[in-house]
């Protein structure tokens, strides 16, 4: 399948500590995008890294994109609890003009 | 806030009933997008509409109609629905539709149940 394989599928954290999440795929891509989501709601656009990136850093995010082992993660240092959230990778296929493939999504719950 | 607003944000419907969805957007975006999300799979795409032209139809059943009159709303016309339709439905907006750097806002969805 084109789409991105988050993992893990479920994490809890401790306040303070940081929470990495990982997205594997199998084609070739433009860029990968991280969104987050809060349960019931829309999603939320983090950060977009592109295929000669190796990583950015948006605040408390950092992601890193490893194009030959076809892997990105996304990293939170410092979790708060209002960092809990559903966290979906996105992948820009470098096929033509296509939309964004998402996968399934992290659920990162951040305790207090 | 993203600027996508999406209106019913809950909607209960019976299999015989006929209700749409209303998404708008005030970002000045060209292209707008419907997409569904069930539990534990991925966000699936249902349809992509770039300038006001449907640009993307991913096989999606005759049961499910969007509409796009201009380029700041979307509509999505559902009849006859079934209960394995019961999802999330999001609406999502972009500045040009397809572009290989685009991201995309979303609204905060209609939570529907067909019973």
């Amino acid at each position: 399948s084109q789409q991105g394989e988050e993992d893990p599928q479920a994490l809890s954290i401790q306040e303070g500590e940081n929470a990495t999440m990982n997205c594997s795929y199998k084609t070739s891509i433009n860029n990968l995008q991280w969104y987050r989501q809060n349960s019931g709601r829309g999603l939320v656009h983090l950060i977009l890294i592109r295929s000669n990136e190796r990583e950015k850093h948006s605040g408390r995010l950092r992601v890193t994109l490893d194009t030959s082992k076809k892997s990105s993660s996304l990293l939170i240092t410092a979790s708060r609890a209002a960092d809990t959230a559903s966290y979906f990778c996105a992948l820009r296929l470098n096929s033509g003009n296509t939309p964004l493939v998402f996968g399934k999504g992290t659920r990162l719950s951040v305790i207090a | 806030e993203t600027g996508v607003t999406q209106t019913p944000r809950h909607l209960v419907m019976g299999m015989t009933n006929k209700k749409s969805l209303k998404c708008e957007q005030h970002l000045g975006h060209n292209a707008m997008y419907w997409y569904k999300q069930s539990a534990k799979k991925p966000l699936e795409l249902m349809f992509v509409y770039s300038l006001e032209e449907r640009v993307e139809n991913n096989s999606v059943p005759s049961r499910f109609s969007p509409e796009c009159p201009n380029s700041s709303h979307l509509f999505l016309h559902l009849h006859t629905l079934q209960p394995e339709d019961s999802a999330l439905y999001l609406c999502a907006s972009s500045h040009s539709g397809l572009s290989q750097s685009e991201k995309l806002f979303f609204g905060s969805g209609t939570q529907l149940s067909v019973l």
